[in-house]
């Protein structure tokens, strides 16, 4: 299994520009989110998903869209990136919703100009 | 809402020495996970130690063993005999436990973490 991997390690992006962050596992992990992580502060949730074709919000949903196709993907889009924007980002799966551990990508450093 | 806070941002310790790590959290839940993440220079989280509010007997693994304390809202991580390999970024983190599907009871709320750094 290679657990949860993220795409791309680094990213640069000037203001008002879109990508995606990928954000895949091989677990066969139902729920899987995504966090993010600014200096002086624990991580923080943006989007989540319980299963294909289920999301919702977490705590800074703004600026971010996601999709479920299918069970292994979990893609995070910005919209129209904004120097707010820059972050690490970390992506992190769990067996069920209610499963005890979340395993962890290895994250994607995210520098908006 | 649940509130987890970490008073350290820095700590230090000489190699072979024990050290703790302080979190307080705030919820009106009684059933929950606490959780001790490590994020060493690779900015991989790995999960420490794992803690199910409903069990009294504070977990151990190896060197890394919690104090939990219910009532006060208290849940200490103890490294003994450190070693340089221990140096990194530690957080403390909350989650619901429920057996139901309740919107965003799945989310992990995170301290701000503390830096750890071992001596040589």
């Amino acid at each position: 299994n290679a657990g949860v991997t993220q795409t791309p390690k680094f990213q640069v992006l000037k203001t008002g520009q879109s990508m995606t962050l990928q954000c895949a596992q091989d677990m066969n992990h139902e729920y899987m989110s995504w966090y993010r992580q600014d200096p002086g502060m624990g991580l923080r949730l943006i989007h989540y998903s319980v299963g294909a074709g289920i999301t919702d919000q977490g705590e800074v949903p703004n600026g971010y869209n996601v999709s479920r196709s299918t069970t292994e993907d979990f893609p995070l889009r910005l919209l129209s990136a904004a120097p707010s924007q820059t972050s690490v980002y970390f992506c992190a799966s769990s067996y069920t919703p209610q499963g005890r551990e979340q395993y962890f990508g290895p994250g994607t450093r995210l520098t908006v100009t | 809402a649940q509130t987890v806070t970490q008073s350290q941002p820095e700590m230090s310790v000489q190699e072979a020495e024990t050290v703790t790590l302080s979190c307080t959290y705030d919820t009106s839940e009684s059933d929950y996970y606490l959780f001790w993440y490590k994020q060493p220079p690779s900015r991989q989280m790995i999960l420490v130690i794992r803690q199910e509010a409903y069990k009294q007997q504070n977990a151990t693994e190896n060197r890394f063993s919690v104090n939990f304390q219910k009532a006060a809202k208290s849940f200490s991580l103890k490294i003994s005999d450190s070693q340089l390999g221990d140096a990194a970024m530690y957080f403390c983190a909350y989650r619901r436990r429920t057996p139901t599907m309740i919107q965003g009871a799945q989310k992990l709320v995170f301290g701000q973490g503390t830096r750890l750094t071992i001596n040589p």
